[in-house]
């Protein structure tokens, strides 16, 4: 069964550093998401993705976020400058098209600390 | 409250027991969906339910939906102690993105 495939892992790295997460969609679908969860708190979503662009960011996706599909296959998510509350496991997601029964696939998340 | 607010926010029961979970939400919904979440992994996909659908079972799940009232519940049947997990409803508002919206979720521990 085709699965959602996140790299890395766990990401570890210094208060104003740059860090490239990456989400490897499953193949045909075309609407791609990032959501974040805080330890211990809800997932919050952070960007939706169509068509090449981004269709809807929440207030989490400030100037310091950009995320893009270099080669029509990954999907990145960039922070420019970590802060210490970036901390938490981003997920992406995608979803086949936009009928009302398709759900979003997550992938299995990346750990992000920013000491 | 929040939309996509469970409860209980904690819920302890023994082997073989039904869990039952509750979700409300405030604003219309194209879908609902509820994924299962061990602890700092991933989300699993478990069910999805459109608004026009006032029940559904996938197996030991089974899931309804209220638009009136904006509530949903997840019934897990037989629970074994490896249901143990954090339970969460995810509202699919439609629109333009289908975007989701994440309630807190319940912390479900199935004792042996």
């Amino acid at each position: 069964e085709p699965e959602v495939t996140q790299t890395p892992s766990h990401q570890v790295t210094q208060m104003g550093q740059e860090v490239i997460l990456r989400c490897v969609p499953i193949s045909n679908h075309l609407y791609f998401y990032w959501y974040r969860q805080i330890l211990g708190q809800k997932v919050e979503f952070l960007v939706s993705f169509y068509n090449n662009e981004i269709s809807e960011k929440s207030e989490i996706f400030d100037d310091q976020f950009s995320v893009e599909r270099p080669d029509g296959s990954n999907f990145t998510l960039k922070i420019r400058s970590t802060k210490l509350e970036d901390s938490a496991m981003y997920f992406c997601a995608n979803r086949l098209d936009g009928g009302a029964s398709n759900e979003q696939f997550f992938g299995p998340g990346t750990r992000l600390t920013v000491l | 409250s929040q939309q996509g607010e469970e409860d209980p926010q904690a819920l302890s029961i023994q082997e073989g027991e039904n869990a039952t979970m509750n979700c409300s939400y405030k604003t219309s919904i194209n879908n609902l969906q509820w994924y299962r979440q061990n602890s700092g992994r991933g989300l699993v996909h478990l069910i999805l339910i459109r608004s026009n659908e006032r029940e559904k079972h996938s197996g030991r799940l089974r899931v309804t939906l209220d638009t009136s009232k904006k509530s949903s519940s997840l019934l897990i049947t037989a629970s074994r102690a490896a249901d143990t997990a954090s339970y969460f409803c995810a509202t699919d508002g439609g629109g333009s993105n289908y975007k989701l919206t994440f309630g807190k979720g319940t912390l479900l521990t199935v004792n042996p």
